[in-house]
């Protein structure tokens, strides 16, 4: 069965330092998200990407985050300088473009620590 | 701000029993998709409902969209220790593709055997 998988599972990383996440959206989905949960918080929307660029992003999702799809398999989440407030399991999910479009999955995401 | 509200926060049962997670908004969603997340994994998409009114079953997993698409059900019939789990609800506001999903806080169910 088609997943979404995400590298690496866990970073750990320096304050200040930029970080990039990486995920595999499931091939024939053009719909990809990323989404952060603080431990024991709610699962929180960050943005999402349609066709090369940003189609929607939160409040958290300032000018230290930005998102690529370098290629045509891997879409990535990148960090520019990282906060001790960053640490958080970030979620990967893609959706598709058909009759289940509100129906997205999600990847087992990456936790990052941030020191 | 869109909210959704899940309860009970947790739920401890004996194996055998019935029990119902509940997930309530003020607000319409357009459709609205149930969750199972194990410790240090990712959300697993359980299902999704979109029309008012709606029952889908899944084995003995029965979920239910309200009427006014403001609330949904989750009902697990003669529960086992492998539902054990966080259950959590999500919301899609827009009736379109790419729309981000609104959480709740999640239901944490733990079945004794």
């Amino acid at each position: 069965e088609p997943e979404v998988t995400q590298t690496p599972s866990h970073q750990v990383t320096q304050m200040g330092q930029e970080v990039i996440l990486r995920c595999v959206p499931i091939s024939n989905h053009l719909y990809f998200y990323w989404y952060r949960q603080i431990l024991g918080q709610k699962v929180e929307f960050l943005v999402s990407f349609y066709n090369n660029e940003i189609s929607e992003k939160s409040e958290i999702f300032d000018d230290q985050f930005s998102v690529e799809r370098p290629d045509g398999s891997n879409f990535t989440l990148k960090i520019r300088s990282t906060k001790l407030e960053d640490s958080a399991m970030y979620f990967c999910a893609s959706s598709e473009n058909g009759p289940s479009y509100n129906e997205q999955f999600f990847g087992p995401g990456t936790r990052l620590t941030v020191l | 701000t869109q909210l959704l509200e899940q309860s009970p926060q947790f739920l401890s049962i004996q194996e055998g029993e019935n029990l119902t997670v509940y997930c309530n908004s003020s607000s319409v969603f357009s459709s609205l998709q149930w969750y199972r997340q194990e410790p240090g994994e990712g959300p697993v998409l359980l299902v999704t409902v979109v029309t008012g009114g709606e029952v889908k079953k899944l084995k003995r997993l029965t979920f239910q969209f309200g009427d006014a698409r403001k609330d949904s059900s989750l009902h697990i019939t003669a529960a086992q220790p492998g539902d054990t789990g966080l259950y959590l609800c999500a919301g899609s506001m827009i009736k379109a593709a790419g729309n981000k999903l609104t959480f709740g806080g999640g239901t944490r169910v733990l079945v004794k055997p």
